[in-house]
C-alpha cells in the first residue's frame, strides 16, 4: 500500500523565518497532494493542495513543490508567525481495489518562537 | 463556505451503552468520510460514503456502523465500544470521492469510553 513518510517529526524556528516540511510517497499513480494543518483541539484545515500536473503552487506565505521523478513533495512557509503554530500532515492519494483514499504522513509539529 | 459541523463536540460513554455521532455540511458535497484521529497520530479512514452508499470500509469493527441518511448528513452508531476506542472522530467531505477533490474536515468529536 502507500507509505507517506514525513520530516521532520518536529520543527522549531524563530519568528520571521522559513519552515521547511518534507514528504515522499511510493505509489507513482498519487496524482494529488494536500497539506493540512491541525490546530489544538481542532480538526485539520486545508492549507494548500497541488496536483501532479503542477510542479509548483504558492498562496501568499506558503508554497508547495513537487517532484514527480523523485516522489516526493515539500511544504515552504516564509516569514513564519506564532500563529504558524501547529502540526501540519502531508497526504497523498492512493488508490486500492478502484477506489481511491488519502493516505496521510505521521505530521510535524512546528513551533514558532516570538 | 467550506464548513463542516460534528455534534457532540465530547462524550463519555460506558461500554454497555449505545450513542451516535452526527455530521452535517451544506456545501452541496457527494462524499462523506469517517476517520479516527488517536493523540499524535494521523487521522485514519474509517468509511467513505459517495451518493449516499457506502463505497469504502477499512475493515472497521462492526461495533461502529456507519449511516448516510441524505446527502447532507452523516451519522456514526456506536455500541459496545472498548476503551481503546478513544480517541478524535472526525468527519470530512469532498465534492465526489476520489483523490483530486479537495477533503474539509470538521471539528471532530472528542470520545472517551470508560
Amino acid at each position: 500500500g502507500e507509505n507517506v513518510e514525513q520530516h521532520p517529526s518536529t520543527l522549531s524556528v524563530q519568528e520571521g523565518d522559513s519552515a521547511v516540511i518534507k514528504c515522499t510517497y511510493s505509489d507513482s499513480a498519487s496524482n494529488y497532494f494536500p497539506w493540512y494543518k491541525q490546530e489544538l483541539g481542532k480538526g485539520p484545515q486545508l492549507i494548500i493542495d497541488i496536483r501532479s500536473n503542477v510542479g509548483e503552487k504558492k498562496d501568499q506565505r506558503i508554497a508547495v513543490t513537487l517532484n514527480k521523478t523523485a516522489k516526493h513533495f515539500s511544504l515552504h512557509i516564509t516569514e513564519t508567525q506564532p500563529e504558524d503554530s501547529a502540526v501540519y500532515f502531508c497526504a497523498a492519494t492512493l488508490t486500492q481495489g478502484g477506489s481511491e483514499k488519502l493516505v496521510f504522513g505521521k505530521g510535524t509539529k512546528l513551533t514558532v518562537n516570538p | 463556505d467550506t464548513e463542516v459541523t460534528q455534534t457532540p463536540k465530547h462524550l463519555v460513554m460506558g461500554m454497555t451503552n449505545k450513542k451516535s455521532l452526527k455530521c452535517e455540511q451544506h456545501m452541496g458535497h457527494r462524499a462523506m468520510y469517517w476517520y479516527k484521529q488517536k493523540a499524535k497520530k494521523p487521522p485514519e479512514l474509517m468509511f467513505v460514503y459517495s451518493y449516499e452508499k457506502l463505497s469504502i470500509n477499512e475493515s472497521v469493527p462492526s461495533r461502529f456502523s456507519p449511516e448516510c441518511p441524505n446527502s447532507s448528513l452523516l451519522n456514526l452508531h456506536l455500541h459496545a465500544l472498548q476503551p481503546e476506542d478513544s480517541a478524535l472522530y472526525l468527519c470530512a467531505s469532498s465534492q465526489l470521492a476520489g483523490g483530486p477533490y479537495e477533503q474539509y474536515f470538521g471539528p471532530g468529536t472528542r470520545l472517551t469510553v470508560t
